[in-house]
């Protein structure tokens, strides 16, 4: 049971470059969610998806696009690189819906030169 | 607007001792709250939770206490150890609604 899994660990990017994010939970749960975490920000939600075949905005949306492959994945483009993209994203997923614990996926550290 | 707030950035503790870090919010409608704790280079994981139903709530060296009247929230860990140097998120939910999360305490335990 690996909990949720987060690839690439690391990126790099030029600016105007175009990356996907991947994420996959293997808990069965309903709901998934991409955020990033900056310097003095917190946690901040770029997307969510409360269940298998809808996806909402969260607080910082722009620049990025997600989909929900199937229930167990959950990607995040970035169509376009822009320095300010430069972050740790986490994916997470929560089993009881969109109010309740989530768990986090290790991260991806992602440069944007 | 930040609905969930952590105005100390950073705490230093001695082992030992008692940590405890604060999480204010201004949202009267928050009906449950979380802390999350998060080692570097790792995803946050979850800690303890409280309903606003109580107001307090136990887990071994870590006890939760909620002052809804003050929508004030705190994270008691005795006595702190080593491993208890992390990153802090106090997080809150609307029912029914997503979780929002604070800014974070970096923790620091000191030998």
């Amino acid at each position: 049971n690996a909990g949720v899994t987060q690839t690439p660990k690391f990126q790099v990017l030029k600016t105007g470059q175009s990356m996907t994010l991947q994420c996959a939970q293997d808990m069965n749960h309903n709901s998934m969610y991409w955020y990033r975490q900056d310097p003095g920000m917190g946690l901040r939600l770029i997307y969510y998806s409360a269940s298998e075949g809808t996806t909402d905005k969260g607080e910082v949306p722009n620049g990025y696009n997600v989909s929900r492959l199937n229930k167990r994945e959950f990607s995040l483009r970035l169509e376009s690189a822009a320095p300010s993209q430069t972050s740790v994203y986490f994916c997470a997923s929560s089993g009881q819906g969109i109010s309740y614990e989530q768990y986090f996926g290790p991260g991806t550290r992602l440069t944007v030169t | 607007d930040q609905q969930v707030k952590q105005n100390s950035p950073s705490l230093s503790v001695q082992e030992g001792r008692i940590s405890i870090l604060n999480c204010d919010y201004t949202n009267s409608m928050f009906d449950y709250f979380l802390w999350y704790k998060k080692y570097p280079a790792e995803g946050p994981t979850f800690l303890i939770s409280i309903s606003s139903i109580k107001d307090k709530n136990e887990d071994g060296r870590f006890t939760v206490f909620l002052n809804k009247s003050a929508k004030h929230l705190s994270l008691h860990i005795v006595p702190s150890q080593p491993g208890d140097s992390a990153v802090y998120f106090c997080a809150a939910r609307v029912r029914n609604e997503k979780l929002t999360f604070g800014t974070g305490t970096r923790l620091t335990i000191i030998p």
